[in-house]
């Protein structure tokens, strides 16, 4: 198994500006994604955070909005840009080995509240 | 994309077995079935995986029928601890991550 963390656990932001959320694992990963879930809905993957080159979106997601890096193999940042009221959600990471028995790992989640 | 159905919402009472099914009729030759426990402001937990026949772990079991087209978690003797949402997911996460995809889950409540 492995333990994620993410910060910051919660933020309360202005329309317009930007959040950088983290997501740090105690081992190294092969892939880790993030997800977002809206109040009372299942979760959304937002992108595939994927080491040494740009993350894959998923469809609905751009790169201009979620900017993704991934540095190495323990750690990845979300940035939420320009944010809005509909960007009020909880974004999680999550992290697997990649094998197909694998199951994945999730962070505690960041609940960003939008103004 | 194997898309799974799921009852949006079951009850229970403490010391009853539950069990929640999920159906996936287009599953793949090479999809794993996976289930997820969430509980409020928290990120899913990993429950049970099952390709074929039965699986059990000190947690629950997993029936999944020849055809694979639907699986059954069972939960045996739940308690109030139980109360979350529960998700079945199919897919093989090594070939396509946008293949993994989160139904809507099944909200269980348990009640003294």
């Amino acid at each position: 198994s492995a333990v994620i963390s993410q910060k910051p656990s919660r933020d309360i932001c202005q329309r317009g500006t930007s959040l950088t959320i983290q997501c740090q694992v105690d081992s190294q990963v092969t892939m880790m994604f993030w997800y977002r879930q809206q109040p009372g809905q299942s979760l959304t993957l937002i992108a595939t955070a994927n080491q040494g080159s740009e993350a894959t979106y998923e469809s609905g997601f751009v790169i201009d909005k979620f900017p993704i890096s991934r540095p190495n193999l323990t750690f990845s940042t979300l940035t939420v840009s320009n944010m809005s009221p509909e960007d009020s959600s909880i974004y999680l990471c999550s992290v697997t080995s990649g094998r197909g028995t694998d199951t994945q790992y999730f962070g505690p989640g960041t609940r960003l509240t939008v103004l | 994309l194997a898309k799974t159905t799921q009852p949006i919402s079951m009850d229970s009472y403490e010391g009853q077995e539950v069990n929640i099914t999920c159906s996936h009729n287009n599953i793949a030759t090479n999809d794993y079935i996976t289930w997820y426990q969430q509980f409020p402001s928290q990120g899913p937990r990993f429950i049970i995986q099952g390709y074929k026949t039965k699986v059990t772990n000190e947690v629950a079991s997993l029936f999944i029928p020849a055809d694979r087209k639907s699986s059954t978690l069972s939960l045996p003797r739940v308690s109030l601890s139980d109360t979350a949402v529960y998700y079945c997911l199919v897919g093989d996460i090594s070939s396509s991550a946008s293949k993994i995809i989160f139904g809507s889950g099944t909200r269980l409540s348990i009640r003294p």
